[in-house]
């Protein structure tokens, strides 16, 4: 099974909304990353946060990390028609070795 | 840096044909990754390199896949015989230093298998 769950599976908001996004993880992680794919196109790196980390920004993102609950949150605050795509969290899954592991991701719509 | 380079973009053949794929990583990096991607399944992992040498294909659907890597720029997925249930796209990735880093995507192989 798949280490990342993302949750909800589709969004749709209004512009200027914010939009948040959870994934949820099995076993332990070094870091978490989270990734966006435009329709179309490969998936382009958005921000690691390292399991001793809870919180992390970046731009209008905000990524929290819970390793009690293994889970993380996706945080796109005043989002743009432009921040469609779908958002993928991926875990370095220590029981696959070195590699990551990529959750089904969550397809955000931003509506005009 | 061009990032990483794929080709095909788009790949159409029919059954039982033998299908190459290729990817150019990033300079420097020492880690490869090859991905498929479909609806039903999500993106899986089918085979990582470092340093050009397989580590880990126990993603590799079965033994019609075949993937290689002769240096440290090049690498190749091969289908043969591909069958219709092949049709996805394709993702190679790089990145450098530990695998626990950030991945680098190439735009992906569209493969459609009639």
């Amino acid at each position: 099974s798949q280490q990342g769950e993302e949750d909800p599976q589709a969004l749709s908001i209004q512009e200027g909304e914010n939009a948040t996004m959870n994934c949820s993880y099995k076993t332990s992680i070094n870091n978490l990353q989270w990734y966006r794919q435009n329709s179309g196109r490969g998936l382009v790196h958005l921000i690691l946060i390292r399991s001793n980390e809870r919180e992390k920004h970046s731009g209008r993102l905000r990524v929290t990390l819970d390793t009690s609950k293994k889970s993380s949150s996706l945080l796109i605050t005043a989002s743009r028609a432009a921040d469609t795509a779908s958002y993928f969290c991926a875990t370095d899954a220590h029981n696959y070795g070195q590699n990551f592991v990529f959750g089904p991701g969550t397809r955000l719509s931003v509506l005009p | 840096d061009a990032g990483v380079i794929q080709s095909p973009r788009h790949e159409v053949t029919e059954m039982g044909q033998e299908v190459t794929l290729r990817c150019k990583p990033i300079s420097g990096h020492d880690y490869l990754f090859w991905y498929r991607q479909t609806m039903m399944r999500g993106l899986e992992l089918l085979i990582y390199f470092n340093n050009n040498v397989p580590i880990d294909d126990s993603g590799m659907p079965e033994d019609r896949f075949s993937a290689k890597m002769p240096n440290a720029s090049f690498s190749t997925l091969k289908i043969q015989p591909s069958e219709p249930r092949d049709s996805a796209v394709y993702f190679c990735a790089s990145t450098g230093g530990t695998a626990n880093e950030k991945l680098f995507f190439g735009s992906g192989t569209q493969l459609s298998v009639l």
